[in-house]
């Protein structure tokens, strides 16, 4: 175990729908990533927060948005779901203190089904 | 752009022998690391181990080691005396050195058999 956990564990939505995962970073860890993983794929990154601002982001629109909180959880929204958006949603917490740690913690996942 | 291949998308091998899973990889940058994670069913991606560019050493964790061929933009995985608890889908991963983002390949089942 980590200590990153993820909620819920899987969820169903209709397209056009919204979604919120949540994601509890590890204790001492300020910095959380968001990865989609879809099916026989490896993850792709979504984007990464940094003490509560957007620290970087992947090639994904913007109806996916996130959020920081001040004790370093984070939440990923989906809004107007697709069915391409079917995919496990991972969530890695590191502590980006200096270059010399670069491990990331991971959750086990949020797996959001679209229909 | 970075870009991460894993060209075997299945492996098997027999309890207690050697595996090698293979990676190639390509950015131009000098400085970077590089990972291999283990997905299980449970689906947390777990770091096995990783490899600064910096450093020409091979990096080694207990039965797994990595062999890292800068010039050739090679980061193979071999994991000795294999253990049936070593089947999972394995991904080699690429982060930048002014990043945390990884880049990750498309993965490798493994499958440990008695």
């Amino acid at each position: 175990e980590t200590g990153v956990t993820q909620s819920p564990t899987h969820l169903i939505k209709t397209r056009g729908q919204q979604v919120t995962l949540r994601c509890s970073s590890q204790s001492g860890h300020n910095t959380v990533s968001w990865y989609q993983q879809a099916l026989g794929q490896g993850p792709q990154f979504i984007f990464q927060y940094y003490r509560e601002e957007e620290n970087g982001r992947g090639n994904f629109p913007p109806r996916f948005s996130g959020l920081q909180f001040p004790n370093y959880s984070s939440e990923l929204n989906v809004n107007a779901l697709e069915l391409d958006d079917s995919a496990l949603y991972l969530c890695a917490s590191s502590p980006q203190t200096d270059r010399a740690n670069t491990e990331a913690f991971f959750g086990q996942g949020t797996r959001l089904t679209v229909v | 752009a970075q870009t991460v291949t894993q060209s075997q998308p299945e492996m098997s091998v027999q309890e207690a022998e050697t595996v090698t899973l293979s990676c190639t990889y390509d950015t131009s940058e000098n400085n970077y690391y590089l990972f291999w994670y283990k997905q299980p069913p449970s689906r947390q991606m777990i770091l096995v181990i990783r490899q600064e560019a910096y450093k020409q050493q091979n990096a080694t964790e207990n039965r797994f080691s990595v062999n890292f061929q800068k010039a050739a933009k090679s980061f193979s995985l071999k994991i000795s005396d294999s253990q049936l608890g070593d089947t999972a889908m394995y991904f080699c991963a690429f982060m930048g050195y002014n990043t945390d983002k990884l880049i990750f390949g498309t993965g490798t089942r493994l499958q440990v058999f008695p």
